[in-house]
């Protein structure tokens, strides 16, 4: 089983459109955790930090649920230039900086 | 400023042969990781280097991966001899002290062995 699991997709949504992306870890130790973006052949690119509190960074919304090992991003009023794969990314205990990556969810927003 | 640079970009290389490939990390910048991603799989860590010490290689695939990071500046990662299983998109990053902080990734090097 994959240390961090996310649905591949492709999710392919209008312009405009609200679309939640969802991920679990299966280490209950893990201690930081991030969404990261990655266009098409470029590198990865963080998004935002992920809190148990929950935060906001205008369209974009993630939370993680600890109890669940469930880390959660929300996109509203999606733009085409949205288009790109997720990476639900999480770091275990011990502070060392190693990234732990889903697989990445596609999204394509249409006109 | 300069962001994390790789080269080369694309490498195609025979099975057999031997492949190097660099990283410049952003100047100041204490820690260095190098990540691989395989077609169809997920980013995998390789190893992580403090300055010029290897403070986890815990990702490397076998002994056919040397990294080197001599004098903390730059590094390299050599494959050798290249398999046809070792194709794949190599990524490295960097990021200042401490560790917690947000890591700057390369865009990478495309590596295709025949």
């Amino acid at each position: 089983r994959k240390e961090v699991e996310q649905d591949p997709g492709p999710f392919n949504v209008p312009e405009g459109a609200t679309v939640a992306f969802n991920c679990t870890y299966s280490n209950s130790a893990s201690q930081s955790f991030f969404w990261y973006r990655q266009d098409c052949r470029k590198e990865p690119k963080l998004l935002m930090s992920v809190y148990s509190s929950g935060n906001e960074d205008g369209r974009f919304t993630a939370q993680l649920n600890r109890a669940s090992q469930y880390i959660s991003l929300l996109i509203r009023d999606s733009k085409l230039s949205d288009s790109a794969t997720y990476l639900c990314v999480v770091t275990r205990s011990g502070n060392t900086g190693k990234l732990i990556f889903g697989q990445g969810t596609t999204l394509q927003v249409k006109p | 400023e300069a962001g994390v640079t790789q080269f080369p970009s694309h490498s195609v290389i025979e099975k057999g042969q031997t492949v190097t490939l660099r990283c410049d990390p952003i100047s100041g910048h204490d820690n260095l990781y190098w990540y691989r991603r395989v077609m169809g799989k997920e980013i995998k860590f390789l190893l992580h280097f403090v300055k010029e010490s290897k403070q986890d290689e815990s990702g490397m695939p076998n002994n056919r991966f040397l990294a080197e990071r001599t004098g903390g500046t730059y590094s390299t990662l050599k494959v050798q001899p290249a398999e046809l299983e070792d194709s794949g998109v190599y990524f490295c990053a960097s990021s200042p002290p401490p560790t917690r902080t947000e890591a700057f990734f390369g865009q990478g090097t495309r590596l295709t062995v025949v």
